[in-house]
């Protein structure tokens, strides 16, 4: 079946360091890729996708790249600021359903 | 473009009780989904509607939740009875007929004590 693994939280980060959140998957045929954000008592709101091998996604500085090579979709962004401080998924959708698989989250944290 | 309306946005309820969560969809997405998502987890999907059809609800504990969406517009989510293990966000998503995009509600935050 399909699954996402992400790397363990929490993490903590300074103003303008450079993230990234590690997010490797296992699926049948070929996914989409998702990173979902979730800020303190709010839904989940779509960052960014990515569709097919190689494709990059990117939004408000975000991106990640789909590796089909190393099942990966990791999330980087080169400088970080408070107001990312929120959870992160990594999720993929397979077949037709089109249902979502998340990954268990990772909690950033950035300090001023 | 109005989002995915949910309510109660939260809720605290003894064991045993029942709860009933409701959702409106984005106008004109077909397809919906329940999912459940304990803290310090993602979400996991409970229900998937088609219209107002089933298309997935393998993950759904039937013995006391159930799950409708008559007309195949809103959506209401009910637990009877309740348990302490179902303290979590329960969270509506919608997407339209094409397009992979999921867009999600801003939960209801149901406390089982």
């Amino acid at each position: 079946g399909n699954s996402v693994t992400q790397m363990e939280g929490p993490v903590t980060l300074s103003e303008e360091a450079f993230l990234t959140i590690n997010c490797t998957y296992t699926a049948t045929g070929y996914p989409s890729l998702f990173w979902y954000v979730q800020y303190p008592g709010e839904g989940l709101q779509l960052l960014l996708k990515a569709t097919k091998a190689d494709d990059k996604g990117s939004n408000k500085g975000f991106e990640a790249t789909y590796r089909k090579e190393t099942t990966s979709f990791h999330l980087e962004k080169g400088s970080v600021q408070v107001s990312d401080s929120a959870v992160y998924f990594c999720a993929l959708s397979s077949g037709s359903a089109r249902q979502l698989t998340f990954g268990s989250g990772t909690q950033l944290t950035v300090l001023p | 473009e109005a989002g995915v309306a949910q309510s109660p946005r939260y809720k605290i309820i003894e064991k045993r009780q029942s709860v009933a969560f409701w959702c409106n969809p984005i106008s004109g997405h077909a397809t919906l989904y329940w999912y459940q998502q304990i803290l310090g987890q993602g979400p996991k999907l409970l229900i998937q509607f088609q219209n107002n059809g089933v298309v997935d609800d393998s993950q759904l504990p039937k013995d006391r939740f159930s799950a409708e969406r008559l007309k195949g517009v809103d959506s209401t989510l009910k637990i009877q009875p309740a348990k302490l293990e179902d303290s979590a966000v329960y969270l509506c998503a919608t997407t339209p007929e094409t397009g992979n995009t999921i867009y999600f509600g801003e939960g209801s935050w149901l406390t089982v004590v």
